[in-house]
């Protein structure tokens, strides 16, 4: 079993559908869970981070964590075009950047 | 704003010669720095950790002579790719450790290294 698993995609959504992304994580001891956006040929950037379980919502966007399921996801509400793009969920244990360990990424389309 | 400046974004170079790629922090100084390689819709490859002042650690598989990593000061990580080879051209992408814990990375806009 990977450390970090996610849904695979691609995933196609029409504009201004809610999108729903996921990622099951195996270790225990993480406690920093981040979404970064990855367009095309540029590096990543970060969109959220939550420190243990919780929401926080940023604008059009909520992360959700679920410790006790091991379960992260970010919602996209009122999805635009320019949200298409691959997301990246990540997450690390307390220890200044230990066992820093990214998700296999989750291509996005939002079609106009 | 941008905490991170990577250059150059673009690359092209013949065979056998060298090429370095800079990551600048700026404005704060950033004791560990991360270096990695991404194939086109495939996920980031950790290739090292390259630490102020000590030698990188490189993971499994990387080769330390043919990718130089040198982090002379806290605010520069530069990393080197020696002797390149058409099979080294990709995207390179460094990222620095930052917050309160120093468990979030921030990312350089990437380098595209294309070798002839």
């Amino acid at each position: 079993q990977k450390e970090v698993e996610q849904d695979p995609g691609p995933l196609s959504v029409p504009e201004g559908a809610i999108v729903s992304l996921n990622c099951t994580y195996s270790n225990s001891a993480f406690q920093y869970f981040m979404w970064y956006r990855q367009y095309s040929r540029k590096g990543p950037e970060l969109l959220m981070y939550t420190y243990s379980s919780g929401n926080k919502e940023d604008g059009r966007f909520t992360a959700q964590v679920d410790k006790s399921s091991k379960y992260i996801s970010l919602f996209i509400r009122d999805s635009q075009p320019s949200d298409s793009a691959t997301y990246l969920c990540a997450m690390s244990e307390e220890n200044y950047g230990q066992n820093f360990v990214f998700g296999p990424g989750t291509r996005l389309s939002v079609l106009p | 704003g941008a905490v991170v400046s990577q250059h150059p974004s673009w690359v092209i170079c013949k065979s056998g010669t060298s090429v370095k790629i800079e990551c600048r922090s700026l404005d704060f100084q950033a004791t560990t720095m991360f270096w990695y390689r991404q194939f086109p819709k495939q996920s980031l490859m950790l290739m090292a950790t390259s630490n102020e002042g000590s030698k990188a650690t490189y993971e499994q598989g990387v080769e330390k002579d043919k990718f130089l990593i040198n982090h002379a000061s806290l605010t520069l990580s530069t990393l080197t790719v020696t002797s390149a080879h058409p099979e080294d051209s990709s995207f390179y992408i460094c990222s620095v450790l930052l917050g309160i814990a120093k468990n979030i990375q921030y990312f350089g806009a990437g380098t595209r290294l294309s070798v002839l």
